[in-house]
């Protein structure tokens, strides 16, 4: 039972274009959210998160978008640059939960 | 300084024996966390344990068993090996089990 789902296992963007990447989520008692970037042969490491609180949470070229209706996140990237091709995972936790469940990532390519 | 260090980052072994994963974290935090990485990428929680309590993922076999000497180190201990065990194991930690995980790079394990 997969509570998180990140249905687009790849994607390609120019460099200088926008990198939209999105997530789903199940559990409605989850409410906090983040995105961790991962490298080939390194951990993933943590990006941006958001609280359930709010509907937005910006960190310079990073912004995450929330719409707690339709269960539903996004990351946009704004402009891409090469540096970004890594895969990315969505995670979530609840108040009741000691853990983060995670989507199956979502592989950046962006093109120079 | 590595935050979250985890050795050996590959470990090729046969079917039945009996291996250590070694994790240690220098960042003061109170909550470690062992994740596998199966052959679909899905980062799925084993173990999370703080210094009062071990929370298990019921799905773990019980050949996979936690051993954490002190509050910076979680080592994960497997019997038996089985071929479906091949995946990448992932350490994290995190402050109060709430704050983003921190990673290690992963050990890459490989049964033959």
């Amino acid at each position: 039972d997969q509570q998180v789902k990140q249905n687009s296992p790849s994607l390609s963007v120019q460099e200088g274009r926008i990198s939209i990447l999105n997530c789903d989520y199940t559990n409605s008692m989850f409410d906090y959210f983040l995105w961790y970037k991962k490298y080939p042969a390194e951990g993933p490491t943590f990006l941006i998160s958001i609280s359930s609180i709010k509907d937005k949470n910006e960190d310079g070229r990073f912004t995450v978008f929330l719409n707690k209706s339709a269960k539903h996140l996004s990351l946009h990237i704004v402009p891409s640059q090469p540096g970004d091709s890594a895969v990315y995972f969505c995670a979530a936790s609840s108040p009741t939960g000691n853990q983060f469940y995670f989507g199956t990532g979502t592989s950046l390519t962006v093109i120079p | 300084d590595t935050a979250v260090s985890q050795t050996p980052k590959y470990l090729v072994t046969q079917m039945g024996n009996d291996k250590s994963i070694k994790c240690e974290q220098n960042l003061g935090h109170d909550t470690m966390y062992w994740y596998k990485q199966d052959s679909k990428k899905f980062l799925k929680i084993m173990f999370s344990y703080n210094n009062k309590e071990l929370i298990i993922n019921e799905t773990v076999p019980n050949r996979f068993s936690p051993k954490s000497p002190d509050k910076a180190h979680l080592n994960l201990h497997i019997n038996s090996l089985e071929l479906g065990d091949s995946a990448v194991y992932f350490c994290a930690s995190s402050q109060n089990g709430v704050s983003p995980l921190h990673f290690g790079n992963g050990t890459r394990l490989t049964v033959t």
